[in-house]
């Protein structure tokens, strides 16, 4: 079974810049998740989708970051314009449903300048 | 709002001892309890899960326990090995509109041999 596939794997920009990241979540997983981890602390959700469908973005900063999950499969995370503490690597999991495993890709490191 | 506390955030044991990693969690209706291993510059990988209408579960070297009443569960690693040197997350699921996860901050384990 093919795992989470995200890119880039890397990204380095200067702030006030725009970065997208991309997510590729395993074959038939209803749920997607793009996860912020800041160095040193544990994943914290930003945005949920059940198919193409927000569940929860309570804790994305709506005024800079963007997400969507065109036709319930791949999804994108934007952030415009970035900041300083925008560093950090930005993790998307997918499960089956709500409540199954999440399976996490291997993240995009992100450097803001 | 929903927090989940995890203890010790360092941990080192001698290869053979067992190590024991606590997390208290504030969301009573918190039913889901996944326990994360990352590796350095790698991505989280579930080692265990419990779920609420269970008290314990184990997987070879590796145990949970789970106590709703007093909202706490931990990890159990018997037999440590170098190999298990990593961070270890635990999380509890939230209720809000979805079933997302809230992460603690993670243990980071030191096993020498």
């Amino acid at each position: 079974e093919a795992g989470v596939a995200q890119s880039p794997r890397y990204k380095i920009i200067e702030k006030r810049q725009s970065v997208a990241f991309w997510c590729n979540p395993i074959s038939g997983h209803a749920t997607l998740y793009w996860y912020q981890q800041i160095l040193g602390q544990g994943p914290k959700l930003l945005i949920q989708f059940q198919n193409n469908g927000v569940v929860d973005d309570s804790q994305l900063p709506k005024d800079r970051f963007s997400a969507e999950r065109l036709k319930g499969v791949d999804s994108t995370l934007k952030i415009q314009p970035a900041k300083l503490e925008d560093s950090a690597v930005y993790l998307c999991a997918s499960s089956p449903g709500f409540l199954d495993t999440q399976y996490f890709g291997p993240g995009t490191r992100l450097t803001v300048l | 709002g929903e927090n989940v506390e995890q203890h010790p955030s360092t941990l080192s044991v001698q290869e053979g001892d067992s190590a024991v990693i606590k997390c208290t969690y504030s969301d009573s209706a918190s039913n889901y309890f996944p326990w994360y291993k990352q590796e350095l510059g790698k991505r989280p990988q579930l080692i265990i899960d419990i779920r609420s209408n269970v008290g314990e579960k184990k997987d070879q070297r590796i145990a949970v326990t789970l106590n709703k009443t007093a909202k706490h569960f931990s990890l159990h690693i018997t037999e440590t090995q170098p190999e298990d040197s990593a961070v270890y997350f635990c999380a509890a699921s939230i209720r809000q509109a979805g079933t997302a996860l809230i992460f603690g901050k993670g243990t980071t384990l030191s096993v020498s041999s």
